[in-house]
């Protein structure tokens, strides 16, 4: 299994809809996690960390459930710009040990 | 502040020639990394570093050395250009007391015949 599992999508949705991401990852003794945006072409910036008891910002909400290994990331209201690639990133917490980034789901919204 | 910058944005290279990528950033970070990215792989450690003066593997480091001589620069060598070495480079910087939000420079398209 790989540490950082994502949907690849592509996710095209149009404006205004409210879309959802999943991520899974596999080991259960990370502590942090985190999502990152990646427009085309542009390089990797940290949109929000995710929470044990979820957070909220603006349009965005990312959730942790700990039990199941999983991380989410929902996007209401679509805009525009909100096309990009979203990266799933953990902290496997193992020393120095560097973020663990996933692929990446790609995000389409259209007019 | 100029954050991280990379150095060159883009290159052709043959098989077989060297070239020196430059990362450098102006935030007073110890943590460096480099990455690269290809289509479908997704954001891959080539090198990291903790600290001036010390280098350690990521997941994919054959074909590359690095060398962090001054705190604000990180360099990315390949000895001998591969043609499986074409990529999109990424370095990036991390301060130790929040070693999770990493800064990451612009890029190097790096293209090898």
């Amino acid at each position: 299994r790989k540490e950082v599992e994502q949907d690849p999508g592509p996710f095209n949705v149009p404006e205004g809809a409210t879309v959802a991401f999943n991520c899974t990852y596999s080991n259960s003794a990370s502590q942090s996690f985190f999502w990152y945006r990646q427009d085309c072409r542009k390089e990797p910036k940290l949109l929000m960390s995710v929470y044990s008891s979820g957070n909220e910002d603006g349009r965005f909400t990312a959730q942790l459930n700990r039990a199941s290994q999983y991380i989410s990331l929902l996007i209401r209201d679509s805009k525009l710009s909100d096309s990009a690639t979203y990266l799933c990133v953990v902290n496997p917490f193992q020393g120095n040990t560097p973020l663990v980034f996933g692929k990446g789901t790609r995000l389409s919204v259209i007019a | 502040n100029a954050g991280v910058t990379q150095t060159p944005k883009f290159r052709v290279l043959k098989t077989g020639q060297s070239m020196t990528l430059l990362c450098a950033q102006d935030m007073n970070h110890e943590y460096m990394y480099w990455y690269r990215q290809d289509p479908g792989m997704g954001l891959r450690l080539i090198h990291y570093s903790v600290g001036e003066g010390t280098t350690a593997k990521g997941e994919v480091p054959d074909g590359y050395n690095v060398s962090r001589l001054k705190k604000q620069n990180f360099l990315l060598g390949l000895e001998s250009a591969a043609p499986s070495q074409t990529s999109v480079y990424f370095c990036a910087s991390s301060y130790r007391g929040d070693r999770d939000t990493q800064y990451f420079g612009p890029g190097t398209r790096l293209t090898v015949l």
